[in-house]
């Protein structure tokens, strides 16, 4: 079965660097999306992309985020300058159509800010 | 918060016996779904309810919706230890972008 898959699977940054974080979505999905959970909390909507650009992006997503799709397989997030509270796992998660469908998730990256 | 909340956020079982958690919600919905997730580990979807469903059934998985209480369950009968996970409901709501609203999950553990 196709699945998501996120690298790395752990990242230690110091804070103030910047990180990219990469995911590969299902093939033939159309809608991506970001989200985050930061230890023993919930699991907290970040952005979400169609179409080659940003649908809707929560207040978390201020402006050390970024998201791009640079070729047709490869969906990142980038951190630009890192602060402490970013430690969190990262998961990416895609869907094929808009409506109805439920998410599939990577295994998520854990981002480690020291 | 139109997030999920479920409840209870941890409970203990011992494996054969069923467990249930529930989720409440403030907002209409699309759709309602449950997914798990084992330590450390991405959430795999497990079922999805949809606004106009009342009772789903997927093996030993039973999930209800009543649109009127805003509230969902899970009812996992039999339990096996392989089913010690966290659990969240995650809602979607009206609106022109999908998007999954999770709440704080409840930990199941399942003792052998």
């Amino acid at each position: 079965e196709p699945e998501v898959t996120q690298t790395p699977s752990h990242q230690v940054t110091q804070m103030g660097q910047e990180v990219i974080l990469r995911c590969v979505p299902i093939s033939n999905h159309l809608y991506f999306y970001w989200y985050r959970q930061i230890l023993g909390q919930k699991v907290e909507f970040l952005v979400s992309f169609y179409n080659n650009e940003i649908s809707e992006k929560s207040e978390i997503f201020d402006d050390q985020f970024s998201v791009e799709r640079p070729d047709g397989s490869n969906f990142t997030l980038k951190i630009r300058s890192t602060k402490l509270e970013d430690s969190a796992m990262y998961f990416c998660a895609s869907i094929p159509t808009g409506g109805g469908s439920p998410l599939h998730f990577g295994n998520g990256t854990r981002l480690t800010v020291t | 918060s139109q997030q999920g909340e479920e409840d209870p956020q941890a409970l203990s079982i011992q494996e054969g016996e069923n467990a249930t958690m529930n989720c409440s919600y403030k907002t209409s919905i699309n759709n309602l779904q449950w997914y798990r997730q084992n330590s450390g580990r991405g959430l795999v979807h497990l079922i999805l309810i949809r606004s106009n469903e009342r009772e789903k059934h997927s093996g030993r998985l039973r999930v209800t919706l009543d649109t009127s209480k805003k509230s969902s369950s899970l009812l996992i009968t039999a339990s096996r230890a392989a089913d010690t996970a966290s659990y969240f409901c995650a809602t979607v709501f009206g609106g022109s972008n999908y998007k999954l609203t999770f709440g704080k999950g409840t930990l199941l553990t399942v003792n052998p």
